[in-house]
C-alpha cells in the first residue's frame, strides 16, 4: 500500500535556526497538509495546499512558516527561525480529493533546544 | 463552540465491553468526518469514514447525527489491542482543512 514518507524522523537544531521537513505525499493524491502535535497535546492543523498554493492556513502558521512543493514529489515545511515553542512532532498528510480521509506520514520530531 | 469537541476520558474499560465515545462538531455543512486511532508518539491511523448516517466495520460503529452535529464510535467486545487515543476528524468551517479533536484515551484492562 502507498505510504506518505517524511524525513528526518528526528530534527534537533538550536534555537534560531531554519529547518527543513520533508515530506512524499502518495503520488496520485492532489490535496497535502502539515499537522503538528505537541507532546501531551492535540493534533493541530497548520496548513493545506493544493494546485501549487496555500488553501487554508491556521493561526499558528505564521511568517516563520513556509511551505513549497519544489518538484513533482516533494512538499517542504519551512521554519525560518526556530523557537523552542516549535518543539513538536510534525505530521505530513495527504489526500485525493478534499473529502478523502488524510493518510500521514511517520513524523518528523523537532526538538528545538 | 469548538470546531470539533471530544470527552477527554480516560475512558478504562475490561476485555469484553462495550464503549462508546461522543464527539461534536460546529460546521453544519460538513459532509464526511472520520474517526482515528493514535497510539503513544506515532501518527494518526485512519479507524472509519462517515459520510453517511453511519458506518460498520467489524466491532466498530460509527454514527452521525446531522441534527445534533454530532458523531459517535462504538467499540464492540473491546480488546486490549484496542487501548488507544480516539480522535474525532471534521472540516473545518471553510472545508479545506480537517480539524482534529483533543482525543479520547481508552485503556482496555485484563
Amino acid at each position: 500500500e502507498p505510504e506518505v514518507t517524511q524525513t528526518p524522523s528526528h530534527q534537533v537544531t538550536q534555537m534560531g535556526q531554519e529547518v527543513i521537513l520533508r515530506c512524499v505525499p502518495i503520488s496520485n493524491h492532489l490535496y497535502f497538509y502539515w499537522y503538528r502535535q505537541i507532546l501531551g497535546q492535540k493534533v493541530e492543523f497548520l496548513v493545506s495546499f493544493y494546485n501549487n498554493e496555500i488553501s487554508e492556513k491556521s493561526e499558528i502558521f505564521d511568517d516563520q512558516f513556509s511551505v513549497e512543493r519544489p518538484d513533482g514529489s516533494n512538499f517542504t515545511l519551512k521554519i525560518r527561525s526556530t523557537k523552542l515553542e516549535d518543539s513538536a512532532m510534525y505530521f505530513c498528510a495527504s489526500s485525493r480529493e478534499l473529502s478523502s480521509p488524510l493518510h500521514f506520514g511517520n513524523g518528523t520530531r523537532l526538538t528545538v533546544t | 463552540r469548538k470546531e470539533v469537541e471530544q470527552d477527554p476520558g480516560p475512558f478504562n474499560v475490561p476485555e469484553g465491553a462495550t464503549v462508546a465515545f461522543n464527539c461534536t462538531y460546529s460546521n453544519s455543512a460538513s459532509q464526511s468526518f472520520f474517526w482515528y486511532r493514535q497510539d503513544c508518539r506515532k501518527e494518526p491511523k485512519l479507524l472509519m469514514s462517515v459520510y453517511s448516517s453511519g458506518n460498520e466495520d467489524g466491532r466498530f460503529t460509527a454514527q452521525l447525527n446531522r441534527a445534533s452535529q454530532y458523531i459517535s464510535l462504538l467499540i464492540r467486545d473491546s480488546k486490549l489491542s484496542d487501548s488507544a487515543t480516539y480522535l474525532c476528524v471534521a472540516p473545518s468551517n471553510s472545508g479545506y482543512a480537517l480539524n482534529f479533536g483533543k482525543g479520547t484515551s481508552l485503556l482496555v484492562t485484563p
